[in-house]
């Protein structure tokens, strides 16, 4: 079955810096990859998500960018605020509708 | 739109007894999903249902573990006998299949088996 591995686990940026968080997938056939927030004690919420036709997707502050060749996907947090600070997620869909997620990268910003 | 709806929200048990958990899907969704989050594990699916046929049940840890889905509204977690392996935060999720996929979790329930 699909394995999504996500780094780094742990990541802390000063206020106002990027923060890159990298995936990759194993199943060539993916063709959907959302990112999802955790808020401590929150439920995972969606914050963006790509499809495998797409290179790359802006909303605000935040981009994905996918790369199909290298089965790798990325999210950017530009100009970090300390309320971006949580645990989040990526995660992969191939051909059924289950999504298989990462482990988390717990992003602390400091103000 | 409420969203999903779980309860309880939070459930004490001592091991041995059943435990059943419960969900409400947002109307319309034809998707439901249920996942345990451990702080070992991770996010794991165990369940998922389309038109409320159980589709893929290898998630699910053992016999102790049983889900039903009635109806297009409704959805059961059971664990019989549970243990304190078990404690852990249970959350459910539903989709829309037209919408490619995207899934929207319910607050979840934090069971602590003793």
């Amino acid at each position: 079955g699909e394995n999504v591995e996500q780094h780094p686990s742990t990541l802390s940026v000063q206020e106002g810096d990027s923060a890159v968080i990298k995936c990759t997938y194993s199943d060539s056939a993916s063709n959907y990859f959302p990112w999802y927030k955790q808020e401590l004690g929150k439920r995972p919420q969606l914050i963006i998500d790509i499809r495998s036709n797409v290179g790359e997707k802006k909303d605000q502050r935040i981009a994905v960018t996918l790369n199909k060749t290298a089965k790798h996907f990325s999210l950017h947090i530009t100009e970090t605020q300390p309320e971006d600070s949580a645990v989040y997620f990526c995660a992969s869909r191939a051909g059924s509708y289950q999504l298989t997620f990462g482990k988390g990268t717990k992003l602390s910003v400091i103000p | 739109d409420a969203g999903v709806i779980q309860s309880p929200r939070h459930e004490v048990t001592e091991m041995g007894q059943e435990v059943t958990l419960r969900c409400k899907p947002i109307s319309g969704h034809d998707y439901l999903f249920w996942y345990r989050q451990t702080m070992m594990r991770g996010l794991e699916l165990l369940i998922y249902f389309n038109n409320n046929v159980p589709i893929d049940d290898s998630g699910m840890p053992e016999d102790r573990f049983s889900a039903k889905m009635p109806n297009a509204s409704f959805s059961t977690l059971k664990i019989q006998p549970s243990e304190p392996r078990d404690s852990a935060v249970y959350f459910c999720a539903s989709s829309r299949g037209q919408d490619a996929g995207t899934q929207y979790f319910g607050p979840g329930t934090r069971l602590l088996v003793l």
